[in-house]
């Protein structure tokens, strides 16, 4: 139980064109969704949380205008990158928690996304 | 916020022998600590995790600590084999869910 999926896999998009990443859970339903971002050898930065019907929480540092993040469902997450550069270029992993019940308890994440934007 | 520090960041260790991985963090509303074991180019995997109310908890060859009052946890992996060698993350999760820079583990046959 408790799977997560993500998708694409991996995207290689031109730079200043947008792309949106799914995030799902598949067994279960999520009441928060995590966004991540992580590059090569280094640990995963949160991006953003967001539960279901309201708006995500960003953290400091990150666009919000350039990373959008819809949660409509308790299913469903997913983040587009507009108009992307090639610094955007990262594997972005999503997680969902509320397995459990408890939101806070056992992020499940997704195998991760890897953008190239050339 | 909270702030989760690992060490070591690399650790290599001949196999059959013990790897420990040690975190501290600051929130002391943090109640849940998960582990993570993140193979090169995969998800995080949880392998193990330990609440609060809870001082060590073991599965197979993998342990954790966890010390409340000097707000640490370490990953103990006994008997070491090749396919341990992967990237650890620990977390500490109380109102925010942080994660530690991480440690990149190489059991050496």
């Amino acid at each position: 139980g408790a799977v997560v999926s993500q998708h694409p896999s991996w995207v290689i998009c031109k730079s200043g064109t947008s792309v949106k990443i799914e995030c799902r859970s598949l067994d279960f339903q999520a009441t928060t969704m995590f966004w991540y971002r992580q590059f090569p050898k280094q640990s995963l930065m949160l991006m953003a949380t967001s539960n279901e019907g309201s708006k995500a929480t960003y953290e400091q540092g990150v666009e919000k205008d350039k990373f959008l993040i819809n949660h409509a469902s308790l299913t469903l997450s997913t983040l587009t990158v507009t108009s992307a550069h090639p610094e955007d270029s990262s594997f972005y992993i999503c997680s969902a928690s509320g397995a459990s019940g408890n939101p806070r308890y056992e992020q499940y994440f997704g195998p991760g996304t890897r953008l190239t934007v050339t | 916020g909270e702030n989760v520090e690992q060490h070591p960041s690399t650790l290599s260790v001949q196999e059959g022998d013990s790897a420990v991985i040690k975190c501290t963090y600051s929130d002391s509303a943090s109640n849940y600590f998960p582990w993570y074991k993140q193979e090169l180019g995969k998800r995080p995997q949880l392998i193990i995790d330990i609440r609060s109310n809870v001082g060590e908890k073991k599965d197979q060859r993998i342990a954790v600590t966890l010390n409340k009052t000097a707000k640490h946890f370490s990953l103990h992996i006994t008997e070491t084999q090749p396919e341990d060698s992967a990237v650890y993350f620990c977390a500490a999760s109380g109102n925010q869910f942080y994660f530690g820079t991480g440690t990149s583990l190489t059991v050496i046959p």
